[in-house]
């Protein structure tokens, strides 16, 4: 059975920190990962893609793929209280359909 | 505007009492999902389907149907709803090598 592993948290940060959050996989054969934001109650948001071996930025988002090491990582710059939430890692196999979640990181971002 | 819309969002019924849960999308996707999401558990995949007429099981199938008539529909259909399927439920579709879209959430609660 494929597998996404996060630690669950909560990870704690000041205001102004980097964020790092990490998920590893199972399936050598996965192709495309992503990244989601999820508030309490709410659905889950995309906030990053990332396909090849390197590095992805999007403003204050880094993700950070390492297939070799089967690992995936999301690096939060200029942390704000409004990043705090849940955060989602998605790996995607190759001949698969949809992708697999893991259970998720609670980020807390303390003022 | 590109969406994934679910309805109910809040639904509370009693044991045994069937019900469905709609899910349509505008994006002409082919493969549409569902997921459930309870505390600690993260997101499970219930049913997928491939496109019209073609559905499979995901990891937590018992006691929920599915169909897929149309492209843009995927209803799921509990027949006979017991208290264990009280949970938060995500109807999501995706293109080819594109992330997944997600619905707004049906928070589901079986008395």
């Amino acid at each position: 059975q494929k597998e996404v592993e996060q630690n669950s948290g909560p990870l704690s940060v000041p205001e102004g920190a980097i964020a790092s959050l990490n998920c590893t996989y199972s399936d050598r054969g996965s192709q495309s990962f992503f990244w989601y934001r999820q508030y309490s109650g709410k659905s889950p948001e995309l906030i990053m893609s990332i396909y090849s071996n390197g590095d992805q930025e999007d403003g204050r988002f880094t993700a950070q793929l390492n297939k070799a090491s089967q690992y995936v990582s999301l690096l939060i710059r200029d942390s704000q209280p409004s990043d705090s939430a849940t955060y989602l890692c998605a790996v995607l196999s190759g001949g698969s359909y949809i992708p697999t979640f893991g259970r998720g990181t609670s980020l807390i971002v303390h003022p | 505007e590109a969406q994934v819309t679910q309805n109910p969002r809040y639904l509370i019924t009693v044991t045994g009492k069937k019900l469905t849960v709609t899910c349509s999308q505008n994006m002409n996707h082919e493969y549409m999902s569902w997921y459930r999401q309870d505390p600690g558990l993260g997101l499970r995949q219930i049913y997928y389907s491939m496109n019209v007429e073609v559905t499979d099981k995901g990891d937590v199938p018992e006691g929920y149907k599915v169909s897929r008539k149309e492209k843009r529909n995927f209803p799921l259909i509990l027949e006979s709803p017991s208290p264990n399927q009280t949970s938060l439920y995500f109807c999501a579709s995706r293109g080819p090598n594109q992330p997944q879209h997600f619905g707004d959430g049906t928070r589901l609660s079986i008395l």
